[in-house]
């Protein structure tokens, strides 16, 4: 059974600074691997989709990773701003199914 | 393109009321999610359609949730009687076909049970 869980669980930073963010999942069995961000009130929007065969995917001041065998995902943040803060989640399908498990994410401030 | 909408926002109802909500996903997804996400939780799938078959129900409880996806566009879910919980919101998502595609979402309808 899948099962995926996200570190730390909440995060406080000042304007400017990289931070990481941490997914592990336990079956490493996986199509892809999603990187969302939820803002309060809103549903997710899909930052990076890592397919199994690659091992990162870059967009903007964001850049995440993926190592399938040791069942690790880091979210990458550059130059961190107070528009980057929301909750952050990842999400790996079952194996041998497109059913995704989510993490219970990361919850990010980013002070001015 | 148009993002997937959701009907209503919120909604709020006695235990044993039934309440539905509505989900239009983006034009020419075929693959439809309901997911419910308890505060603090991430969520998790209730149903998935692929057209207007089911691919996966095996987390939607049978007994009083329902979902049908009538021409393989728009969506409702279904929730008859309410359990206090049942309190949640419930996001719709819709992606293309096949696990190179992104899943997009709604904005959710958030269900407080009384």
């Amino acid at each position: 059974k899948q099962e995926v869980t996200q570190i730390p669980a909440a995060l406080s930073v000042p304007e400017g600074e990289n931070l990481v963010l941490n997914c592990s999942f336990t079956d490493s069995a996986i199509y892809n691997l999603q990187w969302f961000r939820q803002d309060p009130g809103k549903g997710l929007t899909s930052l990076l989709l890592i397919q199994s065969s690659q091992r990162e995917q870059t967009s903007g001041r964001l850049n995440a990773s993926l190592d399938k065998s040791s069942g690790r995902s880091t979210l990458y943040i550059a130059a961190s701003q107070p528009g980057d803060s929301a909750t952050y989640l990842c999400a790996v399908p079952t194996s041998g199914t497109y059913k995704y498990i989510f993490g219970t994410g990361t919850r990010l401030k980013v002070l001015a | 393109e148009a993002g997937v909408a959701q009907s209503p926002r919120y909604k709020i109802i006695e235990k044993r009321q039934s309440v539905a909500f509505w989900c239009n996903p983006i034009s020419g997804h075929a693959t439809l999610y309901w997911y419910q996400q308890i505060l603090g939780q991430g969520p998790k799938l209730l149903i998935q359609f692929q057209n207007n078959g089911v691919v996966d129900d095996s987390q939607l409880p049978k007994d009083r949730f329902s979902a049908e996806r009538l021409k393989g566009v728009d969506s409702t879910l279904k929730i008859q009687p309410a359990k206090l919980e049942d309190s949640a919101v419930y996001l719709c998502a819709s992606s293309l076909p096949g696990m190179s595609s992104p899943l997009h979402f709604g904005n959710g309808t958030r269900l407080t049970v009384t």
